[in-house]
């Protein structure tokens, strides 16, 4: 049971560059989200799905784009990478509500824009 | 706005030592509190979570309170290990939402 996968573990890209951060739970959850992680603060939500077909917007979701075609992968597309985006990038699921369930994290994705 | 403030940012025990974490919240309505440790360069892991009614809750050498009236919680580690130094994260969930604290980093020594 791999739980949840990230890859790649670390990128680095050039302003403007795009790329795709992918994700993929093996425990049937319906609940899947991105957060990133930045020195000194807090974990902060990009973007969320509650289920194949349904995403929606986090806390902070500009220059992110996601998708959620299957219950198994949510991936994270950076359309025009920007030094701002510099970050550690995770990926959580958790089954039922978020309210109440445990949130499971893959390991990150540690992003370099230059 | 919904806050959680951890104290101290980090701080050093020696092994075999205990030490206790702080963490203060403003978060409306509140459901439950959690403690999750991340190791360095991994992503983190869930140790305790308590809901309204919970005052205390252990998790091997980890033991969380909660006191919902003043609205601060503690993780304390008990006969510390080289394997306790992490990030511990506090967070706070309110409706469906989640809070993150900054984090506190525990450095064990031998």
């Amino acid at each position: 049971n791999a739980g949840v996968t990230q890859t790649p573990k670390f990128q680095v890209l050039k302003t403007g560059q795009s790329m795709t951060l992918q994700c993929a739970q093996d425990m049937n959850h319906e609940y899947m989200s991105w957060y990133r992680q930045d020195p000194g603060m807090g974990l902060r939500l990009i973007h969320y799905s509650v289920g194949a077909g349904i995403t929606d917007q986090g806390e902070v979701p500009n220059g992110y784009n996601v998708s959620r075609s299957t219950t198994e992968d949510f991936p994270l597309r950076l359309l025009s990478a920007a030094p701002s985006q510099t970050s550690v990038y995770f990926c959580a699921s958790t089954s039922g509500n978020l309210n109440t369930g445990e949130l499971f994290f893959g390991e990150g994705s540690r992003l370099t824009v230059l | 706005k919904n806050q959680v403030e951890q104290s101290p940012q980090s701080l050093i025990i020696l092994e075999g030592k205990n030490c206790t974490l702080q963490c203060n919240y403003t978060v409306s309505p509140f459901s439950n509190l959690r403690w999750y440790k991340q190791d360095t360069g991994r992503g983190p892991v869930s140790l305790t979570i308590m809901t309204f009614s919970e005052n205390t809750k252990s998790n091997g050498r980890y033991t969380a309170t909660l006191d919902a009236d003043t609205k601060q919680s503690s993780l304390h580690i008990t006969a510390s290990q080289l394997s306790d130094s992490a990030s511990y994260i506090c967070v706070v969930s309110a409706g469906n939402k989640l809070t993150f604290g900054g984090g506190t980093r525990v450095l064990v020594k031998p």
